[in-house]
Formats: structure tokens, sequence, C-alpha cells
């Protein structure tokens, strides 16, 4: 099946640095990657839709000048969360669809924890 | 707006007792309907969708338009069925999916 990759696993960062995890799609193409916030015991949360080449559009209340989306190739996109703050600590997980032969099925990366101190 | 509501947050079941993860949806257009399912430590997949119509590991689930629901059901459930369980709805533009809040099965020997 198709696989998506995250990296960092986890992070651990101070306050007001920024953070960047990476969601690749290994075995696929994926002009659409979409980035999700869980928070503990909670679902999950859909913050942006990363489009390759193009923008991403965010979900309401979501903060897009916060949580940098880039989707540079078919394979990769990246979420900065600039100048973290204790309240950005959250698991974020992408998920992607293979551009050929879609069959509505999303794939999901292992999902990067981040904790900011 | 599209909301997906799980009431349930924890479901317990003894072995071969019948389970009932229930899922409500609220969609204005015509929604594709999905349970993903996590594992212990293991990333989130999917276990069936309403259009396939089929049974996956003794799972099945029925789209009621009528009642907006896409309840998951097994007449006998496992131990091995024990995980977090997730209603999903895809919507009809962008292929976004908007989950539920989840289901935690647990399968009591």
């Amino acid at each position: 099946g198709a696989v998506v990759s995250q990296h960092p696993s986890w992070v651990i960062c101070k306050s007001g640095t920024s953070v960047k995890i990476e969601c690749r799609s290994l075995d696929f193409q994926a002009t659409t990657m979409f980035w999700y916030r869980q928070f503990p015991k909670q679902s999950l949360m859909l913050m942006a839709t990363s489009n390759e080449g193009s923008k991403a559009t965010y979900e309401q209340g979501v903060e897009k000048d916060k949580f940098l989306i880039n989707h540079a190739s078919l394979t990769l996109s990246t979420l900065t969360v600039t100048s973290a703050h204790p309240e950005d600590s959250s698991f974020y997980i992408c998920s992607a669809s293979p551009n050929r032969g879609f069959t509505g099925e999303l794939f999901f990366g292992e999902g990067s924890r981040l904790t900011v101190l | 707006a599209q909301r997906v509501t799980q009431p349930e947050k924890l479901l317990s079941v003894f072995k071969g007792a019948p389970v009932e993860l229930k899922c409500n949806y609220s969609y204005s257009g015509s929604p594709e309907l999905f349970w993903y399912v996590q594992y212990s430590r293991q990333r989130l997949q999917l276990l069936l969708r309403h259009i396939s119509r089929e049974s996956i590991k003794g799972f099945t689930a029925d789209l009621n338009k009528g009642e907006t629901s896409f309840h998951l059901k097994k007449p006998f459930a496992q131990e091995e069925d024990s995980a977090m369980y997730y209603c999903a709805l895809r919507g009809d533009n962008f292929n976004k999916f908007y989950f539920g809040s989840g289901t935690k099965l647990n399968v009591k020997p």
C-alpha cells in the first residue's frame, strides 16, 4: 500500500523557536496533502490542505502565519510552526492520497509530536 | 457546516459480544463516509468505506441518509478489535476529510 512518512517523529524545542515537520509520500505522487492536529484524547482537527505548487488553504481559525505550509514537490509537504509556544504542543499528522488511482482513501503518516518548553 | 459526531468516547464489551460504534454526520452535499482505525502504536488506517459495501474484519457499516448515520457494527467482538475508531466524512470539494472525535473500543477477555 501507499506509504506516508513524517519526520521527525518527535521534537522538543524552546519557546520562540521555529520547527519544521516534513511529510513525504514514499511510493506515490500527491498533489494534495492534508495536515491535522490531534489534541490528547480528541479528534483529528484538519488544519490545512497543502497544494503542490500553490498556496495552502487553511481551515477557519488556523493562523496561516503561524503554521507555514510548503508543498514544493509532488512527494513532499512541510509544516513549519513559527515562533512556537507551549500551546502549540501537540501531535501533528499529515495524510495524502495518490494522484493516480484515487480510491478516496487517505494514507496517514505516523505523526510528529511537538513539545514546546 | 460539516460535522461528524461520535457520541461514545469509550466502549467496553466482552469478547464474543456484539458491538456497535455510533457515528452521525451533518453535511449539506453528498458525502462519502469512512471508518478509520488506529491500533495501539500504529498509524491511522482505513477500515472500510460506505461505497464499497464490504465487510472488513467482520465489521460492516451502512449509510443511513435519513438518519444521517454510519454506525459500525460487528456481531462478535474479538480482543484484537481493541483500538481507536474514527468515523470520517469526505466532502465533495477538495477531497477534504473531517473526523469524529473517535471511540475507543476495549474488548475484554
